[in-house]
């Protein structure tokens, strides 16, 4: 079945340093990829997304590239700030049964450092 | 415009009672999916509905039930609760048609069973 593999965490960084969270899912058909993340006694915002294969989804100085060939999504931004502390998921849309389900990854908790 | 709105915040139950909780989706959002999280088990799908209909269903017992209503409103019910149903209840809202524009998240329901 379709899964989502994150490393596991605590990940945690001094600030401005360059992170990267690693994803790697196994999937039938060409799911969208999602990461997600959760700031303490909140739910999920949507953080950044693609859709097919070499696409790149960036917001807020978060990329992540779509490889279809490692079937990976690793999460990455270049100068990390305190306010980044969250837990991070990657999700895929489970397109095998073509309906609003989401498969996530255990989910990464980032520490940043001031 | 308004986000997904769950209701309530917070609930404390004892054992074998039951509860039912609200969400609310984004205006002319017709699907929501509700998803259970706890430390243990991560992220998982309960179920998901589109246009009052049930779509798509996780692996939980039977004393799980939802269903949504004409104005794409929806509601969960957890009977004859045990203390594993204790967790962080999320509803996710997505147009159901397609995945390309992601899903968004309530704040949650953070049930307690005691």
């Amino acid at each position: 079945g379709n899964s989502v593999t994150q490393m596991e965490g605590p990940v945690t960084l001094s600030e401005e340093a360059f992170l990267t969270i690693n994803c790697t899912y196994t999937a039938t058909g060409y799911p969208s990829l999602f990461w997600y993340v959760q700031y303490p006694g909140e739910g999920l915002q949507l953080l950044l997304k693609a859709t097919k294969a070499d696409d790149k989804g960036s917001n807020k100085g978060f990329e992540a590239t779509y490889r279809k060939e490692t079937t990976s999504f690793h999460l990455e931004k270049g100068s990390v700030q305190v306010s980044d502390s969250a837990v991070y998921f990657c999700a895929l849309s489970d397109l095998s049964s073509n309906t609003g389900k989401l498969i996530f990854g255990q989910g990464t908790t980032l520490q940043v450092k001031p | 415009k308004a986000g997904v709105t769950q209701t309530p915040r917070y609930l404390i139950k004892t054992r074998g009672q039951q509860v039912t909780l609200s969400c609310s989706p984004i205006s002319g959002h017709r699907s929501v999916s509700w998803y259970q999280q706890t430390p243990g088990q991560g992220l998982q799908f309960l179920f998901e509905y589109f246009s009052e209909t049930q779509r798509n269903k996780g692996n939980f017992p039977g004393r799980f039930s939802g269903r949504q209503f004409s104005n794409s409103r929806s509601e969960m019910n957890v009977s004859t609760l045990e203390l594993g149903d204790s967790a962080l209840y999320l509803c996710a809202s997505s147009s159901g048609t397609n995945t390309y524009y992601g899903y968004t998240f309530g704040s949650g329901t953070r049930l307690t069973v005691v």
